[in-house]
């Protein structure tokens, strides 16, 4: 019973490619986030999400997309792949956005891009 | 903008050894500091720290916060090989009243623990 889950966890694409990752989560949170963790392990908030609205939008290009079709889901949509965004995508959630909860993380999704 | 810059970057010991890690931060406005463990996959939360000089403990774990010298530490006593990971530290900036967490990140610790 997983708690937060994304598919794929590999995924492997050419230059200029349009991808997508899916996330869910089974613990009834409000709140959901997209992370980036490049080779050096830095984790970067990308996107947040409350109840299906956007409420975190860091300095992203507009290639990369979310949607959140319902509260326990939070996709990413990245279009024109380029080398540069070869890393690990981690989802995710909270029970709240401002609260004293911990966010639960996925098990990562690992692009990369030839 | 907000920094997090975590030390050592790598560390090996071995088994039974203590070791100190250490999260040094500058941010605006404080709101928590977390610690996290990540071994191959998800990040798995450790403690979330908000006052000064209380100690979160879990088991051989345990870590405290000086909001002063803007710094925490995560110590792991008796390590065991599966403490191995890379120990990650987070800054959760207050920005303004009721805004949405928005994690800073250190690089990590890599910790090794040899048998």
């Amino acid at each position: 019973d997983t708690a937060v889950s994304q598919t794929p966890k590999y995924l492997v694409t050419q230059m200029g490619n349009d991808k997508s990752i899916k996330c869910e989560q089974n613990l009834g949170h409000d709140t959901m986030y997209w992370y980036k963790q490049d080779s050096k392990k830095f984790l970067k908030i990308m996107f947040s999400y409350n109840n299906k609205e956007l409420i975190i939008n860091e300095t992203v290009p507009n290639r990369f997309s979310p949607k959140s079709p319902d509260k326990a889901h939070l996709n990413l949509h990245i279009n024109s792949l380029e080398l540069g965004d070869s890393a690990v995508y981690f989802c995710a959630s909270s029970p709240d956005p401002t609260g004293d909860q911990p966010q639960h993380f996925g098990d990562g999704t690992r692009l990369s891009i030839l | 903008e907000d920094k997090v810059v975590q030390s050592p970057l790598s560390l090996v010991v071995h088994e039974g050894d203590t070791v100190t890690l250490n999260c040094s931060y500058e941010v605006t406005n404080f709101r928590s500091l977390l610690w996290y463990k990540q071994e191959k996959k998800a990040p798995t939360f450790l403690f979330m720290l908000t006052s000064s000089g209380i100690e979160k403990k879990s088991g051989r774990l345990s870590s405290i916060l000086d909001k002063k010298e803007l710094f925490s530490i995560l110590n792991i006593t008796a390590t065991q090989t599966g403490d191995s990971a890379v120990y990650l530290c987070a800054v959760d900036p207050h920005l303004f009243s009721g805004s949405a967490r928005q994690l800073t990140f250190g690089s990590g610790t890599q910790l090794t623990v040899l048998p």
